[in-house]
């Protein structure tokens, strides 16, 4: 089973700021089969990007995805109210397809 | 519009069994990966199962070890998960989830809210 690792655990920053998430992976993807999804307090994760750095059919353009092989970031050119969430990356390269644990994107 | 409606949860003794149905419109059933998703108390996302767009390929995360099975009903659009031997660490909110492509490997674009399963004596 491939684990993913995602830094930092939380931060907290001021809306209108970037933040950047990280990805790790255990072994390469090499068909960069990354998603990353926002999951606001009580509701269900929703996907931001696919492939490693594909928007979903209706994600705003602040959301950046980025990365290869084992290393993949997240970046939110400049946080709304409604992007203070948890975020999670998934690979869906190998069966079972497994999630990050998870970063906690909160307001300073 | 597309819609998943999760329903089955509730609470059931160790060792016990439950199937979770999810009710599926707005979007042509037969053409989509499907997916369980868990997500315990305060806890991460944790792949439970997914079925390929005809029912032919499955998989299941590691920790199920042959106690869920996944299936699918065309005629009702009605995705399943059966589960069986329960135990306390399967207490968590399922939800299922829509694949973004055809074929099993893919993330999942549209998701229900979940229903919640808790494992208690």
């Amino acid at each position: 089973e491939i684990v993913l690792t995602q830094s930092p655990d939380t931060m907290f920053l001021s809306p209108g700021e970037r933040a950047t998430v990280s990805c790790r992976a255990s072994q390469s993807l090499s068909s960069n089969y990354i998603a990353w999804y926002r999951q606001k307090r009580g509701q269900a994760p929703s996907l931001l990007i696919y492939g490693a750095s594909l928007r979903a059919p209706g994600t705003p353009a602040r959301f950046v995805g980025s990365g290869s092989g084992t290393d993949f970031t997240l970046s939110i050119t400049r946080l709304e109210p409604e992007d203070f969430a948890i975020y999670y990356c998934q690979q869906y390269g190998f069966s079972p397809f497994t999630f990050g644990p998870g970063t906690e994107v909160g307001v300073k | 519009q597309v819609q998943l409606v999760e329903s089955g949860g509730g609470v059931v003794q160790p060792g016990k069994s439950l199937r979770l149905s999810c009710a599926t419109s707005g979007f042509i059933f037969d053409s989509y990966t499907m997916h369980w998703v868990r997500q315990a108390p305060g806890k991460g996302l944790e792949s439970v199962a997914a079925v390929s767009f005809d029912g032919k390929n499955k998989y299941y995360g590691d920790f199920v070890q042959g106690r869920f099975t996944i299936s699918r009903a065309s005629s009702r659009n009605t995705l399943y998960l059966q589960m069986n031997s329960l135990t306390t660490e399967d207490t968590a909110v399922y939800f299922c989830a829509r694949g973004l492509f055809t074929m099993i490997q893919g993330p999942s674009d549209r998701w229900g809210q979940g229903t919640l399963v808790t494992v208690s004596s």
